[in-house]
């Protein structure tokens, strides 16, 4: 299994405050990404990175920015929380074979409520 | 981005049973996976097929890339198998994921 966690694993927090997702690998994987769950959509890509301090936006970007500053950790922050983002967010990596096209693995996962 | 659709939405089997999943997506792929969401919330790779056939144990996949469509069979269906099955596609970085199909398999 790859090594992927994120933390905190759930967080209840009030809308307009700013709230900081980690998920951090042991693999040394080049690619990550942070996905948000939503009944009826499947999951939703919010924002990729493609090595430290590359980044890129995903399908759901509006609301949220992403950081990488080692190639171990990719953090997401949303910075005045919606109970729109109310969601489950996932992690994912990719490993590097030589090609861009990849299998994903994904973290456990962080359920995130705003009131 | 690519539009994936899956079918059948939902699915209940007794267990033993046969099935198939379908997954039909709008554009030329250089990758396609197939995930599985257990009843804890926890995303498993299945597999990684852009084309062609498959199989890891009772679970097998076949990919028509040319006819924009992926099947996932299930054999042998047990109980531990329910749970929600992903399709994701792109043809860049950004996998697009359908609805998925919400399979329960009943003892």
């Amino acid at each position: 299994d790859a090594g992927i966690t994120q933390s905190p694993r759930h967080k209840v927090t009030e809308t307009g405050t700013p709230v900081t997702l980690r998920c951090h690998q042991t693999e040394n994987h080049r690619y990550m990404y942070w996905y948000r769950q939503d009944p009826g959509h499947g999951l939703r890509l919010i924002h990729y990175s493609y090595g430290v301090k590359d980044t890129d936006k995903g399908e759901v970007s509006d609301g949220y920015s992403v950081s990488r500053s080692k190639t171990e950790d990719f953090l997401l922050t949303l910075e005045s929380a919606t109970s729109s983002q109310t969601s489950v967010y996932f992690c994912a990596i990719s490993r590097r074979t030589g090609e861009p096209q990849e299998t994903q693995y994904f973290g456990p996962g962080t359920r995130l409520l705003v009131l | 981005g690519i539009q994936v659709e899956q079918s059948p939405p939902d699915l209940i089997l007794q267990e033993g049973a046969n099935s198939t999943l379908r997954c039909n997506f709008s554009d030329s792929v250089n990758n396609l996976q197939w995930f599985h969401q257990n009843p804890w919330g926890q995303l498993i790779n299945l597999f990684y097929i852009p084309s062609g056939t498959k199989q890891n144990g009772r679970l097998s996949a076949t990919t028509v890339a040319t006819e924009r469509y992926s099947l996932l069979y299930i054999s042998s269906s047990q109980t531990t198998d329910s749970g929600v099955y992903f399709c994701a596609a792109t043809n860049d970085y950004k996998l697009s994921f359908g609805a998925g199909t919400t399979v329960t398999v009943r003892a």
